[in-house]
């Protein structure tokens, strides 16, 4: 099956600095990739589609400047937490799509990177 | 608007079987998946739906009305690891709509 993997799975960071998590597809090219954030007891919600070659896809509320998302080749996206403080503790999880991201495609999953900013 | 709804929670009894509903209203339709999430895992797909009636695979079946706006996943022969949280999600566009998630727990 389709293997997603991201980097950190755990992070501690100050208040104040900067936080990039990497998500890769594995064994399959995405152009589309998606970046979701789950706050504890709470479901995913989508924070930003990812397209390679272009601008991300912000959702309503999200900042734009305060989470950077680079999709820099068909296997990698990164989204940067930029002055991160506590409130930006949380689940991120990341999702790929096989091929050209198609509707018909399923979203797998990466094993997603807890962040807790003291 | 999207609502998505589920049951918060449900506990049934090992070897028995559950249904976990799932109703939805969204602005667009593109297909439903329900995806199974251990506690601090990401989700793993389960099923996807996008034509009515029901979609079987192993011990998990999932059923799809889009005329009622609703969906069941049915476990059978529940096993102690079924416990987890179950997300019904819709798939407008090619972004997923999320509900909030069933925890369910299996009991000896």
């Amino acid at each position: 099956g389709a293997v997603v993997s991201q980097h950190p799975s755990r992070v501690i960071c100050k208040s104040g600095t900067s936080v990039k998590i990497e998500c890769r597809s594995l064994d399959f090219q995405a152009t589309t990739m998606f970046w979701y954030r789950q706050f504890p007891k709470q479901s995913l919600m989508l924070m930003a589609t990812s397209n390679e070659g272009s601008k991300a896809t912000y959702e309503q509320g999200v900042e734009k400047d305060k989470f950077l998302i680079n999709h820099a080749s068909l296997t990698l996206s990164t989204l940067t937490v930029t002055s991160a403080h506590p409130e930006d503790s949380s689940f991120y999880i990341c999702s790929a799509v096989p091929g050209q991201g198609g509707y018909r495609e399923t979203q797998y999953f990466g094993p997603g990177t807890r962040l807790l900013v003291l | 608007g999207q609502n998505i709804d589920q049951p918060t929670e449900m506990t049934a009894t090992e070897g028995a079987i559950v249904q976990i509903n799932c109703t939805y209203q969204t602005s667009g339709f593109n297909g439903l998946f329900w995806y199974q999430q251990h506690a601090g895992e990401a989700p793993t797909f389960l099923s996807y739906n996008v034509l009515d009636g029901l979609e079987e695979k192993g011990r998990f079946s999932s059923f799809l009305s889009r005329s009622k706006g609703y969906s069941y996943l049915l476990l059978k022969e529940l096993q102690m690891k079924d416990s987890a949280s179950y997300l019904c999600a819709v798939r407008e566009g090619n972004k997923l709509v999320f509900g909030a998630g069933t925890i369910l727990r299996v009991k000896s």
